[in-house]
């Protein structure tokens, strides 16, 4: 099994919603990530767990609320958005946050949010 | 901190064609790995190949290579015999494995690529 997956496929939202993107790996995989896509530009990095613990913030609203409940499982909790974060929504995995020497990243097919 | 650029944003070639596309990066490390993955209009972002900085063999996987000229900072890929399917975005991407935080991606412009029948 390499594959990540992600729900919901699409999700809209209003300003004043609160909900929660997840996404589920079974390869074992100890790091995960989260990255924002905005259309026709490429991936930005915004979270990386590392061992279920966050060991990379880049800067983002504390409307994005990430948490890694164990090593399988990385959800993405967003309150209070803006239209302006709209866009696709990407998480990966790799077998190993820290130097290893196989690294690569599996990717999900993503969440497209739309906030309204 | 690295950069990638990719300096075409849209290309296009014939089916059964070849064509090469282009990636240069900045950076002082000197561990790293870099990347080509492919996002189809599905928007799966899908690797297309890996080289290890340390190799100067060139990796190739099937139809897909890359011309790594490490001293230039330079990583090409080439799609031989293009096929329907290959049309898609390509981006070129560092991980740096020096990075005591996580192995995360650094991604270039990308490029869209378009296959013609």
């Amino acid at each position: 099994d390499t594959e990540v997956t992600q729900t919901p496929k699409h999700l809209v939202m209003g300003m004043t919603n609160k909900k929660s993107l997840k996404c589920e790996q079974h390869m074992g995989h100890r790091a995960m990530y989260w990255y924002k896509q905005k259309a026709k530009k490429p991936p930005e990095l915004m979270f990386v767990y590392s061992y279920e613990k966050l060991s990379i913030n880049e800067s983002v609203p504390s409307r994005f609320s990430p948490e890694c409940p164990n090593s399988s499982l990385l959800n993405l909790h967003l309150h209070a958005l803006q239209p302006e974060d709209s866009a696709l929504y990407l998480c990966a995995s790799s077998q190993e946050g820290q130097g290893m020497a196989n690294e690569k990243l599996f990717f999900g097919s993503g969440t497209q949010l739309s906030v309204l | 901190a690295q950069t990638v650029t990719q300096s075409q944003p849209e290309m296009s070639v014939q089916e059964a064609e070849t064509v090469t596309l282009s990636c240069t990066y900045d950076t002082s490390e000197s561990n790293y790995y870099l990347f080509w993955y492919k996002q189809p209009p599905s928007r799966q972002m899908i690797l297309v190949i890996r080289q290890e900085a340390y190799k100067q063999q060139n990796a190739t996987e099937n139809r897909f290579s890359v011309n790594f000229q490490k001293a230039a900072k330079s990583f090409s890929l080439k799609i031989s015999d293009s096929q329907l399917g290959d049309t898609a975005m390509y981006f070129c991407a560092f991980m740096n494995l020096d990075n005591n935080a996580g192995n995360m991606l650094t991604f270039g412009g990308g490029t869209r690529l378009m296959v013609k029948p």
